[in-house]
């Protein structure tokens, strides 16, 4: 199916555990992004990509990893986690900076404990 | 740094009514914004999309204006149904402060909209 797909919805994991989420999109968008969504922060950009092998950090980047190699897959890793990291986080793409719209998709619920 | 205030926080209205969310925002220097509906539990789906040179865009019974020297927008909602309740997010795009080739899209807090039956 064309689209942005996550993975996986839901996660559990404990503290100090190193933790990937997926995202994968099927349009060939040359941007893609992560965020978190938080209670009273609302959606806050984690990193971005612009393109395969070209990524740059958002506003709240501390504790995370991404990497794209592929234009359609832009992965995120926890490399020890926290539980201030828990929290839904949305991967999202788009075709352009300015012209036109983000997608985003539908999000995977991660708890640390 | 751009901010983005939706108000109200929380609505509730019988369905049917017209209804009004509001979006402002602090740096006028945007490039476009985007309504989204939140669901429970789910992703953001894009409702409406304005181009900093479009005053309003329109998609069946909803009507978003832009307002871009005032740094507002508004979403208008004709005859509400249950359906349509969820959480209404407003998100500006700008270039990034730190310079470079880089935008940034700043999310509202939400209006978490209720149409009462």
């Amino acid at each position: 199916d064309a689209g942005i797909t996550q993975s996986p919805r839901y996660k559990i994991t404990e503290t100090g555990r190193q933790v990937t989420l997926m995202c994968h999109q099927t349009w060939s968008h040359s941007y893609m992004f992560w965020y978190r969504q938080d209670l009273g922060h609302g959606l806050r950009l984690i990193y971005y990509s612009a393109a395969a092998d070209i990524t740059d950090k958002g506003e709240v980047p501390d504790g995370y990893v991404v990497s794209r190699s592929k234009t359609e897959n832009f992965p995120l890793t926890l490399e020890s986690a926290t539980r201030s990291q828990t929290s839904v986080y949305f991967c999202a793409s788009s075709g352009g900076w300015t012209g036109v719209g983000y997608t985003f998709g539908s999000g995977t619920r991660l708890t640390v404990v | 740094k751009q901010e983005v205030t939706q108000i109200p926080a929380a609505l509730s209205v019988p369905e049917g009514e017209n209804l009004v969310l509001n979006c402002s925002f602090t740096d006028s220097a945007i490039y476009n914004l985007q309504w989204f509906r939140q669901d429970p539990g789910k992703g953001l789906t894009s409702l409406l999309l304005i181009q900093s040179s479009q005053r309003e865009q329109t998609s069946g019974r909803l009507n978003a204006s832009l307002d871009k020297s005032s740094g507002r927008s508004t979403l208008y909602i004709a005859a509400s149904q249950p359906g349509d309740s969820a959480t209404y997010l407003c998100a500006v795009l700008r270039r990034g402060y730190s310079g470079g080739s880089n935008y940034k899209l700043t999310f509202g807090k939400g209006t978490l909209l209720t149409v009462n039956p």
